[in-house]
């Protein structure tokens, strides 16, 4: 499949400990960020998403934190399970329009 | 349920050769159609984005063009492919943007190698 990530930051964690992904968005005027998951040769798959007007929203294992005041985005996943080894995406998306702008990535490993 | 098919999942062509790349939607009317390529190591660029049958929009001077011939098709082409149209080509849908704050949905990719 395709290597992505081969250049990118890696996070290693430990099977059952809590990950932190974090992310710095480019654009104050951007009112919604969606978390990515991608694995190789595949294309990214939705995790989770949160509009400006929160600064936290939980899913199934995962947490986002929006800070809005310095442009930080961050994605928690508790009780990482080797099945969550992909490289994670942040992608932000301007007021008013149909795009999105994603970050470069980071890689998260989980060993046993 | 919505679904995203990109066909095919991996090719080769020599330098000079043309491309056409198929992306189809199921399970939704009116989406929003992207193209995105992502190099080894990198994010994802934008492409094309389309709105609608036949509005197009490109994001980057390229050698690539972009159609959307049917409400729930897009197609990727180029004439003569270059060394650096090499890459993963990623195909992706969201609702219309009228549906305030909708994720988009990806397919699975073609990896693209010009020897």
């Amino acid at each position: 499949g395709e290597s992505v990530g081969l250049h990118l930051p890696t996070l290693s964690v430990q099977e059952g400990d809590n990950s932190i992904i974090n992310c710095a968005y480019s654009n104050s005027a951007s009112d919604y960020f969606i978390w990515y998951k991608q694995e190789s040769g595949k294309g990214p798959q939705f995790i989770i998403d949160i509009r400006s007007n929160m600064d936290k929203r939980q899913g199934q294992r995962v947490t986002v934190l929006l800070n809005k005041t310095v442009k930080h985005l961050s994605l928690q996943i508790a009780a990482t399970q080797p099945g969550d080894s992909a490289v994670y995406f942040c992608a932000e998306n301007i007021l008013n329009t149909d795009k999105l702008i994603f970050g470069t990535g980071t890689r998260l490993q989980v060993f046993p | 349920s919505q679904t995203i098919h990109q066909w095919p999942a991996t090719l080769v062509q020599p330098v000079g050769s043309p491309l056409s790349l198929e992306c189809t939607v199921e399970g939704t009317s009116n989406p929003n159609l992207y193209w995105y390529r992502q190099a080894a190591g990198r994010g994802l660029q934008l492409l094309f984005y389309s709105v609608g049958i036949g509005q197009i929009s490109s994001e980057v001077p390229q050698n690539l063009s972009a159609s959307r011939p049917q409400d729930r098709q897009f197609i990727l082409s180029s004439k003569k492919l270059l060394l650096s149209d090499s890459g993963f080509y990623l195909c992706a849908w969201s609702n219309p943007f009228r549906d305030k704050d909708q994720p988009q949905h990806f397919g699975d990719g073609t990896r693209l190698s010009i020897l």
